[in-house]
């Protein structure tokens, strides 16, 4: 059974800081996704991640994948205000049709 | 603008009383995802429709029932709600295509909270 884990799960941070989100996960994939959600909101899709060694940046967030030691991170750099929010990484089984959610990890950033 | 829509957006029930929750999507994906989520909690996933084929969490209990008549739309039934259904309950999307590169992005409608009193 797949089991993803997403560390810290609380993070409070000051705006202007560098901060990063670590995800593991316990079996092979070479497919990781990274979702936003907002309070009461649904998930938004930041980063596809498709292959070992794969990197992807979007403003202030980056994101990369290491197959062989199946880990994720997403990288904050230089926080501000409206990045509050919980951030999800998802792994794709190799079955191809199913995604395996980390547990989440509710980021605030303070002014 | 393609996307995957729900509704109601917020539904509210009694105990035990059925109710029905609506996702349609223009994104013309064969796959159809159901998920349940719990305040801070991950999504938890219930049921997918690849094209027709129904695909069952085994841990989903029997009072979740899904149909999708047709490509566009998926319909989730809860037949005898209780309190602890009271959920976000969101639908995903992905084109799904066995062969090389392929890979199962979703993408999601902006939920459905339902509340049982």
């Amino acid at each position: 059974e797949l089991k993803v884990e997403q560390n810290p799960l609380f993070l409070s941070m000051q705006e202007g800081k560098n901060y990063t989100i670590y995800c593991n996960y316990s079996t092979t994939s070479d497919r990781l996704y990274w979702y936003r959600q907002d309070p009461g909101k649904s998930l938004e899709s930041l980063f596809v991640l498709l292959s070992n060694g794969a990197v992807k940046q979007e403003g202030r967030l980056m994101a990369s994948l290491d197959t062989k030691a199946r880990l994720s991170t997403l990288h904050i750099t230089a926080a501000v205000h409206d990045l509050s929010a919980t951030y999800f990484c998802a792994v794709e089984e190799t079955s191809g049709s199913r995604l395996t959610f980390g547990e989440g990890t509710q980021l605030t950033v303070n002014p | 603008d393609a996307m995957v829509i729900q509704n109601p957006r917020y539904q509210v029930t009694q105990f035990g009383k059925p109710v029905t929750l609506s996702c349609s999507q223009t994104l013309n994906h064969n796959v159809m995802y159901w998920y349940q989520q719990k305040s801070s909690q991950a999504p938890k996933l219930l049921f997918h429709y690849y094209d027709k084929d129904f695909n069952n969490e085994a841990d989903t209990p029997d009072n979740f029932q899904s149909r999708r008549p047709n490509t566009s739309f998926c319909f989730l039934d809860i037949r005898s709600p209780g309190l602890g259904d009271a959920a976000m309950y969101l639908c995903a999307t992905s084109s799904l295509i066995f062969s090389g590169g392929a890979h199962n992005e979703q993408f999601f409608g902006p939920g459905t909270r339902l509340t049982v009193l």
